[in-house]
């Protein structure tokens, strides 16, 4: 069955530092990748997406993802990061042909001054 | 934002006694879905529906329910509460099969004492 690691359970950071959270799935079998973001006492909000195509997407607010496939990650990064970007990141995959996400159990950034 | 609503937001119950969660969407997407989120765990998926009618098990099902009888109300019900099911549930939907992103509510905040 499909799995997604998210190592990381809080990263903090200085605003305006480069961020990286990782993300690495189980399954080599074709997957739709997914970074949803959740703000405190929110539901979740997707952030980006790969379906196909390029390996890299990006967000509107200057996030960007790109998709390893030998690697089976999808890291999520952001040069320099905003105080208001401080939420929780959830990584989520899922296997083409199947209806069901998974969830990795989230990255919980956190961004000071 | 994607038109979803649910209701309660927050409760409070006994353990034994019989809640419901509703879920109600103004998108008319065929897809429904519900998941808890807990600490450590991210968001796991309870059940899901593929139209109405149509529903199939995630994989936390044990201890609870789901109907759906309108495209825009997707029911979920804990027959007997018990503490374990202390969590926070979100209900998402999706327009179609395929590589679609599924859209998520507020959420709600359930306590069984």
């Amino acid at each position: 069955a499909q799995s997604v690691t998210q190592l990381d359970s809080q990263v903090p950071v200085f605003e305006e530092a480069p961020v990286e959270l990782r993300c690495n799935y189980s399954s080599s079998v074709s997957v739709y990748l997914f970074w949803y973001v959740q703000y405190p006492n929110q539901g979740l909000q997707l952030l980006l997406k790969y379906l196909s195509g390029s390996t890299l997407v990006e967000s509107i607010n200057g996030f960007e993802a790109e998709f390893n496939k030998s690697q089976t990650s999808f890291h999520l990064r952001k040069p320099s990061v905003h105080i208001s970007d401080t939420a929780e990141y959830f990584c989520a995959v899922r296997n083409t042909g199947f209806q069901k996400l998974v969830f990795g159990t989230g990255t919980r950034l956190l961004v000071s001054p | 934002d994607a038109g979803i609503t649910q209701s309660p937001r927050h409760k409070v119950t006994e353990t034994g006694t019989p809640v419901t969660l509703r879920c109600h969407q103004t998108e008319n997407h065929r897809y429904m879905y519900w998941y808890r989120q807990d600490p450590g765990h991210g968001l796991r998926l309870i059940h899901y529906s593929y139209g109405v009618k149509d529903t199939d098990k995630g994989e936390v099902s044990d201890g609870y329910s789901v109907s759906r009888s309108k495209t825009e109300d997707f029911l979920l019900t804990l027959e007997s509460a018990t503490s374990s099911q202390t969590s926070v549930y979100f209900c998402a939907i999706s327009e179609r099969e395929g590589p679609d992103t599924q859209y998520f509510g507020p959420g709600t905040r359930l306590t069984v004492l």
